[in-house]
């Protein structure tokens, strides 16, 4: 069974850094891009970031202006996303998703990011 | 990269039908058959409902189908049940590694 577990949410002050992680399980980790999508409060969704199978290509929305950067660990099978200069627009849940033939076809369940003084 | 536009709520009565539109530019939505739409109750990760615009993924009922015409694509559910009642989100690659997502829709089973 595909799973997905994202960790590392949290309150942070604004200006502050987190980071984090998403465990993979039951399917192999190192064949799939992987992306982070966020989802503020009462909001839809936003797409934040995307790394292929062996990081060689590395996107990010305009929006996040070099704040964020996207890695991975293969041997570990985790993904990850290093936030820093968080703002209060940052407020968000951060899912971690799997891309199939550019669609997300299996999802985490979200850690909650709370940017606020 | 705006988000792709979606109505904020759609609502219909049990076994009628529903359109969700997702307006998109010719950058996005009309540059690729790369459309998908995605399920999303209160408090849960969202569920991919359709991918490349029309296809279905095992598991999904076929009361649920997509289209697009240029730059803009939709998601039918026909026979409304109450289980359908959910945000739902449509997202087109966008080009150069990058996706969009719309602005999302609740649908309300009346």
């Amino acid at each position: 069974e595909v799973q997905l577990v994202e960790s590392g949410g949290g309150l942070v002050n604004p200006g502050g850094s987190l980071r984090l992680s998403c465990a993979a399980s039951g399917f192999t980790f190192s064949t799939y891009t992987m992306n982070w999508v966020r989802q503020a409060p009462g909001k839809g969704l936003e797409w934040v970031s995307s790394i292929s199978s062996t990081s060689s290509y590395i996107y990010y929305a305009d929006s996040l202006k070099g704040r964020f950067t996207i890695t991975r660990d293969n041997a570990k099978n985790s993904l990850y996303l290093q936030m820093n200069s968080l703002r209060a627009e940052d407020t968000a849940v951060y899912y971690c998703a799997r891309v199939d033939s550019n669609n997300y076809d299996y999802w985490g369940q979200g850690t909650l990011v709370t940017v606020s003084a | 990269q705006s988000a792709l536009t979606q109505p904020a709520s759609v609502s219909g009565s049990p076994g009628q039908s529903i359109t969700i539109s997702c307006t998109g530019t010719s950058t996005d939505v009309g540059s690729y058959n790369l459309v998908s739409w995605y399920q999303q109750h209160p408090g849960k990760a969202p569920k991919l409902m359709i991918f490349e615009v029309s296809k279905r993924p095992s598991g999904v009922s076929n009361r649920f189908s997509g289209s697009k015409s240029g730059n803009a694509a939709s998601l039918t559910i026909s026979g409304l049940q109450a289980e359908d009642e959910a945000d739902y989100h449509c997202c087109s690659y966008a080009g150069g590694g990058t996706y969009v997502f719309g602005t999302g829709t609740k649908v309300t089973v009346l």
